[in-house]
């Protein structure tokens, strides 16, 4: 089964409109960590940002806010006012806790939303 | 100053050949990874490395060697190379979260593997 599902392949968004990308995850740990990342096309991985299952607040960095909502397993991505350079691949990825060590952190990624932002 | 650098970031080879990808950090982080990224854009974690330990292996075929000389250094050897092995590969580093940090995964920029 999908652990981190992201139901839009492709999205639209006029340059200066806020776009919601979303995220669903699926996890029985209680202690986990949600992020985001940018993959533009020249292909690297940049970090967004990151949310906490613990975290009572929702997290913000710049022009990206997480839109975390825990009983429904969902970590929305908000980018505000879409500039060109925000056209990219964007993967929602999941961190689970430490059951079976402290060292398993790797990181389950979503099949990824490419965003296109008209100008 | 690069913190999770990649060498070489193309190659592209023949079936069958022997060819290795080089991973450096210098955050200081205590695991690394190897992620594959498909002609999709699905990325799937590959192995895991701790402390020069492995951690993850996820069922990835045996023509497929991480090693591991130090704790800033993951190297991943690929013998027998096939045409479906053609993929974007990933390093990538964390921070033991047991130090107290919530996140530090960082992506070196990729090395794109073509097989002909």
């Amino acid at each position: 089964a999908q652990k981190i599902t992201q139901t839009q392949p492709g999205m639209f968004v006029q340059e200066k409109e806020a776009v919601t990308l979303d995220c669903t995850y699926d996890t029985s740990d209680q202690s986990y960590g949600l992020f985001w990342y940018k993959q533009p096309s020249s292909g690297e991985m940049i970090f967004l940002i990151y949310q906490g299952s613990y975290d009572e607040q929702n997290a913000t960095e710049g022009r990206y806010s997480l839109n975390f909502q825990k009983a429904r397993k969902s970590a929305n991505l908000v980018i505000s006012a879409s500039q060109l350079g925000d056209s990219a691949m964007y993967f929602c990825a999941m961190r689970e806790g430490t059951r079976g060590g402290g060292s398993n952190y790797k990181l389950t990624f979503g099949k990824g939303t490419l965003l296109t932002v008209n100008p | 100053d690069t913190a999770v650098s990649q060498t070489p970031k193309y190659l592209v080879t023949q079936m069958g050949n022997d060819k290795s990808i080089k991973c450096e950090q210098n955050l200081g982080h205590d695991t690394m990874y190897w992620y594959k990224q498909d002609s999709k854009k699905f990325l799937k974690i590959m192995f895991s490395y701790n402390n020069k330990e492995l951690i993850i292996n996820e069922t990835v075929p045996n023509r497929f060697s991480p090693k591991s000389p130090d704790k800033a250094h993951l190297n991943l050897h690929i013998n027998s190379l096939e045409l479906g092995d053609s993929a974007v590969y990933f390093c990538a580093s964390s921070q033991d979260l047991r130090t107290g940090r919530r996140y530090g995964y960082t992506f070196g920029s990729g090395t794109r593997l073509t097989v002909v």
